[in-house]
């Protein structure tokens, strides 16, 4: 079964601190994934996208990492602010067929001052 | 115009009422899509149009009917809905139809059934 299982499930920070969201997936077949922020009420906004060849992009503070042999990815903030306060949601593509998007739960991140 | 523009933003409506959810682009996207989102949930898919027409329907009932009347502008519209159906609907869409797994999406519209 195609899933996509997110940890934790909520994290509080202090602002300008550091933090690291965790994605595992069982997804085949595997064409990409993505990290998305959504503020409370909105859409999601895509912050990076990582093919099967790529282990790390850069997206201003955000850094993503990708394990395709593990099947693990990671969402790096750094020196967080308050308007990184969201959900962050790992979505997984499958290759062929339609746009078939396998959202993870997300973790809710809260930025406190 | 680099966006995905959902209206109302709101909306609250009685069982017995008729409304619809629009949704616009300007990007040349083929694929739209309807999803639906409860509270703390993943959204959901529901339908996926690949050049206006509806290729998929993810066994949504029937008080949801979708609608594209042209390349740029997706509807929802709803009839005799029930209190669970009340949720964020976000509408995507993608820029190479719906093998591309691109979306962009709008901000939602969040209703509740009342």
């Amino acid at each position: 079964k195609n899933q996509v299982e997110q940890s934790p499930q909520s994290l509080i920070i202090l602002e300008g601190k550091n933090c690291t969201l965790q994605c595992n997936y069982t997804v085949s077949p595997f064409s990409n994934l993505r990290w998305y922020k959504q503020d409370t009420g909105r859409g999601p906004v895509s912050l990076t996208i990582m093919t099967f060849s790529e282990n790390t992009k850069s997206n201003g503070r955000y850094t993503a990492t990708l394990d395709a042999d593990t099947k693990q990815s990671s969402l790096h903030i750094t020196a967080s602010q308050l308007s990184d306060s969201a959900s962050y949601i790992c979505v997984v593509s499958l290759r062929g067929g339609y746009n078939k998007l396998i959202f993870g739960a997300g973790t809710r991140l809260a930025v406190h001052p | 115009d680099t966006e995905v523009t959902q209206t109302p933003k709101h909306l609250v409506m009685g069982m017995t009422n008729k409304k619809s959810l629009k949704c616009e682009q300007h990007m040349g996207h083929r694929a739209m899509y309807w999803y639906k989102q409860k509270a703390k949930k993943p959204p959901e898919l529901m339908f996926v149009y690949s050049y206006e027409k509806l290729s998929i329907n993810e066994s949504v009932p029937s008080r949801f009917s979708p609608e594209c009347p042209n390349s740029s502008l997706l509807n929802l519209h709803l009839h005799a809905l029930q209190p669970e159906d009340s949720a964020l609907y976000l509408c995507a869409s993608s820029p190479g139809g719906i093998q591309d797994t691109e979306a962009f999406f709008g901000q939602g519209t969040r209703l509740t059934v009342v």
